[in-house]
């Protein structure tokens, strides 16, 4: 029944290591978003994919980059993790058109990402 | 930019009291507004939402009410249960962007 599916549920990784969380949906919506959520802090948008449309935001760090090989996946790639990226990273997909408003998101379970 | 503001928590009630969890939110659009919960250990669920001045949504038993001339949205329920403990997040989407920006939160615990 899960729609919108992250592996793995945790992550640990070293200081400097490249690491990879992954999504993947089965509502075969066009838009896909990843936020990354510290603990007790609202969750904050990282990017987005509008079908193949990348959309970074301003303050999204450079270490961050992301991946959408077709519509069913997207993957979020961290270059060079430091011990301030440590979250939980949520997906989120929605089927709304880039002209309107989006009304719904759905989201996975989150990937919990420690750094040692 | 747009933005979202939450009254902070814990918020801690006993079970069957009143719940209100007020939001308040700047946007130079009109936006449409929701209500998220997050189950512990689990993603954002959406709770209601509403996308125009005076719509209430509800689910659930709770309700929300879009504001204009407040511009808020405040989540209320009249008998909490345990089952509502959760972090509860307000946001907001804009037409001018595909996109959802939430508010900092507001833990919720309902003890029996």
């Amino acid at each position: 029944d899960a729609m919108v599916i992250q592996n793995p549920r945790y992550q640990v990784t070293q200081f400097g290591k490249p690491v990879t969380l992954s999504c993947s949906q089965t509502l075969n919506h066009n838009v896909m978003y990843w936020y990354q959520q510290k603990s007790s802090q609202a969750p904050k948008l990282l990017f987005h994919y509008y079908d193949k449309d990348f959309n970074n935001e301003a303050d999204t760090p450079d270490n961050f980059q992301s991946r959408r090989p077709n519509t069913s996946f997207c993957f979020l790639d961290i270059r060079s993790p430091g011990l301030g990226d440590a979250a939980m990273y949520l997906c989120a997909t929605s089927a709304e058109g880039q002209t309107g408003v989006t009304e719904k998101l759905f989201f996975g379970s989150g990937t919990q990402l420690s750094v040692l | 930019g747009d933005s979202v503001t939450q009254m902070e928590g814990p918020v801690t009630l006993s079970e069957e009291a009143f719940l209100t969890i007020n939001c308040t939110y700047t946007a130079t659009g009109y936006p449409s507004l929701f209500w998220y919960v997050q189950y512990p250990g689990e993603g954002l669920q959406l709770l209601l939402k509403a996308t125009k001045a005076d719509d209430k949504g509800s689910n659930k038993g709770f309700e929300a009410t879009y504001r204009k001339e407040t511009t808020s949205f405040h989540l209320e329920k009249g008998s909490v249960q345990v089952s509502d403990s959760a972090v509860y997040f307000c946001a907001l989407s804009d037409s001018s962007y595909d996109k959802v920006i939430f508010g900092p939160g507001t833990s919720l615990s309902v003890i029996p």
